[in-house]
């Protein structure tokens, strides 16, 4: 089956440094891998996302690769802000047969941080 | 504003007694599915719908029923609550190799 496995947190720095959140995943057809942002209190929003091998999703100052190689789709930021404090999570749309079926696989979420 | 709407926000719920989670989304997705967001785990998918009168189930199916009698509404029962379904749930509507939109939620306890 389907899974997707994100680094393990939380995660804690300080202003302007630099962001990786790592993410691997498992899929049986072609996935969409999306990474999606939960601050406190609210639901989820996309943050960025990408559709097919080497694809790059970017938002916010934010950027992901998507990696068939190493199937993976890390997250990173070059200088995070004390607003980018939230819980993101790394996800999955398989796409078996071509089609999508209105589902997502989710990493367990990582909880970043941010300190002036 | 056009998305997804869940109600209510939030809910207390005594073991044993029934209720229903609502969904509407105005922007004619043909997909709807729900999940449940607990600590440490993500969300994960509970039941899901491929269009108005398919619907089938996720990862974590049981005490919970759904149906899609429209393409606009797709509400989650519980039919017997128990506090192991104390979760935030989460309701999402999408398109064909489009983007997912989520609701803000339903902060649910069981007692």
């Amino acid at each position: 089956g389907n899974s997707v496995t994100q680094m393990e947190g939380p995660v804690t720095l300080s202003e302007e440094a630099f962001l990786t959140i790592n993410c691997t995943y498992t899929a049986t057809g072609y996935p969409s891998l999306f990474w999606y942002v939960q601050y406190p209190g609210e639901g989820l929003q996309l943050l960025l996302k990408a559709t097919k091998a080497d694809d790059k999703g970017s938002n916010k100052g934010f950027e992901a690769t998507y990696r068939k190689e190493t199937t993976s789709f890390h997250l990173e930021k070059g200088s995070v802000q004390v607003s980018d404090s939230a819980v993101y999570f790394c996800a999955l749309s398989d796409r078996a047969g071509g089609t999508s079926y209105g589902k997502l696989t989710f990493g367990q979420g990582t909880i970043l941080t941010v300190h002036p | 504003n056009a998305g997804v709407t869940q109600t209510p926000k939030f809910q207390v719920l005594k073991t044993g007694q029934s209720m229903t989670l609502q969904c509407a989304q105005d922007m004619n997705h043909e997909y709807m599915s729900w999940y449940r967001q607990d600590p440490g785990m993500g969300l994960r998918l509970i039941h899901y719908s491929v269009g108005a009168g398919i619907t089938d189930q996720g990862e974590v199916p049981n005490g919970y029923n759904v149906s899609r009698s429209t393409t606009e509404d797709f509400p989650l029962r519980l039919l017997s609550a128990a506090p192991s379904q104390t979760s935030v749930y989460f309701c999402a509507s999408s398109t064909q190799g489009g983007g997912y939109t989520f609701g803000s939620g339903t902060r649910l306890t069981v007692v």
